[in-house]
């Protein structure tokens, strides 16, 4: 079956410090790769996505993602937490080819930045 | 992007009644989609909602629960019919007309079933 795992329900960083969130999946064919970012009580909002091309991608609020093909992760970065991070992060596949936009989420990471 | 109007932001509701939520989208979008995020849990497609024609339903969802309206490409609603405790989740509309994959969405409906 496809899926998209986010190993860490929690991640704590301190502010300043850099953070990783991780994600894998597992799914046929070439993927594009999204992370999304739900802060209380608002919806998702885009923060970048990995369609081909470089494998380092660069998105909103200065978050970047990696890309890695053959250990199947797109883990979310960033080189100096800010306490204003402090949301529910998701990782989500699209599978083009499957001729819909459907996406398959990850179970999301909750990232904490401590002041 | 386009910009969804969801309503009601949040609503308690007592067991056996029906809610209707609704999205609105400042510009014409082919695709709708209706998500339900479950508490402590990720995103699960509901259905998805194309203009003119019947929404089409992951499996577990069924269109008696869960009827959609798709009467325009700027509207559109999901009704919660016949409410039980377990329907109690976070309600998501989306679309993709970003051009690029991504999707946006709406803020989300909070639903309470007591």
């Amino acid at each position: 079956a496809q899926s998209v795992a986010q190993p860490e329900d929690q991640v704590n960083v301190a502010e300043g410090n850099p953070l990783t969130v991780k994600c894998t999946y597992s799914v046929s064919g070439n993927p594009y790769l999204f992370w999304y970012v739900q802060y209380p009580n608002r919806g998702l909002q885009f923060l970048l996505k990995y369609i081909t091309g470089d494998n380092l991608v660069k998105g909103s609020y200065g978050f970047e993602a990696e890309f890695n093909k053959s250990q199947t992760s797109f883990h979310l970065k960033k080189p100096s937490a800010l306490v204003s991070d402090s949301a529910l992060y998701f990782c989500a596949v699209s599978l083009p080819t499957s001729g819909t936009y459907k996406y398959i989420f990850g179970t999301g990471t909750r990232l904490k930045v401590l002041a | 992007s386009a910009v969804i109007s969801q309503k009601p932001s949040r609503d308690i509701c007592q067991r056996g009644t029906s809610l209707t939520i609704q999205c609105q989208v400042d510009s014409q979008v082919t695709m709708m989609f209706w998500y339900r995020q479950q508490p402590g849990q990720s995103l699960t497609l509901i259905a998805t909602a194309n203009q003119g024609s019947e929404a089409t339903y992951e499996s577990g969802f069924v269109i008696d629960k869960f009827p959609i309206s798709r009467p325009n490409l700027t509207f559109s609603t999901l009704t919660v019919s016949n409410m039980s405790p377990e329907d109690s989740s976070i309600y998501l509309c989306s679309l993709t007309d970003r051009g690029d994959y991504g999707y946006t969405f709406g803020s989300g409906t909070r639903l309470t079933v007591v």
